[in-house]
């Protein structure tokens, strides 16, 4: 669904660890999704996305999985490092309709040293 | 060239005053959204432009909030008699809503809006 003003989820991650974000969707026509990644004080930048013929993609210490039976999106990241400190933004769309795009509510991941 | 960008990137303002806010996004981007996020928040979806469709104003707070694409380029969001809860950091992002290369948004750096 939409994110409409809550505060977000935190995860805490030692540094060097695996981390896992996950992310349920609305829509099951959505066909296309896509992981952002928002550092303090900027605008959300793109991470990874997969499209909906797919269950995996990697990307350099990042993985996407996408379980369309249940709606649902992870992001693992590989070897966490201090600059992976960010909120993390799942999104869907339905490419075949000119849908806008529908974010989800967000996870701050913290780094732990 | 570059990426989208917004102007200001900082706007205070009294309250009940209007402000615009612009965004230029990347050339050839046919798409164009605007969002708001409160500090510590998530993003929250005001308006979505799409080609030369009617835009989607779905997330528009209230009749104080409008926006316009010109020449499905520059966007400007207005807000009218703005009040203290308007006060955000207001995005933008563009995509070329491309099958081939996907529908990945391009984000401007924002504008903090505050309003005294």
């Amino acid at each position: 669904g939409e994110s409409v003003g809550l505060h977000l989820p935190t995860l805490s991650v030692q540094e060097g660890d695996n981390s896992i974000i996950n992310c349920a969707y609305s829509n099951s026509a959505s066909d296309y999704f896509i992981w952002y990644k928002q550092e303090s004080g900027k605008g959300p930048q793109f991470i990874i996305d997969i499209r909906s013929n797919m269950d995996k993609r990697q990307g350099q210490r990042v993985t996407v999985l996408l379980n369309k039976t249940v709606k649902h999106l992870s992001l693992q990241i590989a070897a966490t490092q201090p600059g992976d400190s960010a909120v993390y933004f799942c999104a869907e769309n339905f490419m075949n309709r000119d849908d806008k795009i529908i974010f989800g509510k967000g996870t701050r991941l913290h780094i732990l040293p | 060239g570059a990426g989208v960008s917004q102007s200001p990137s900082n706007k205070v303002t009294e309250k009940g005053k209007d402000v615009e806010l612009r965004c230029d996004p990347i050339s050839g981007h046919t798409a164009l959204y605007w969002y708001r996020q409160s500090l510590g928040q998530g993003l929250e979806f005001l308006i979505y432009f799409q080609g030369n469709s009617a835009p989607d104003k779905s997330g528009l707070p209230s009749d104080r909030f409008s926006a316009e694409r010109t020449g499905g380029s520059v966007s400007t969001l207005t807000i009218q008699r703005t009040q203290q809860e308007d006060s955000a950091v207001y995005l933008c992002a563009s995509s070329p809503r491309s099958r081939a290369t996907g529908n990945e948004q391009f984000f401007g750096p924002g504008t903090r809006l505050t309003v005294l």
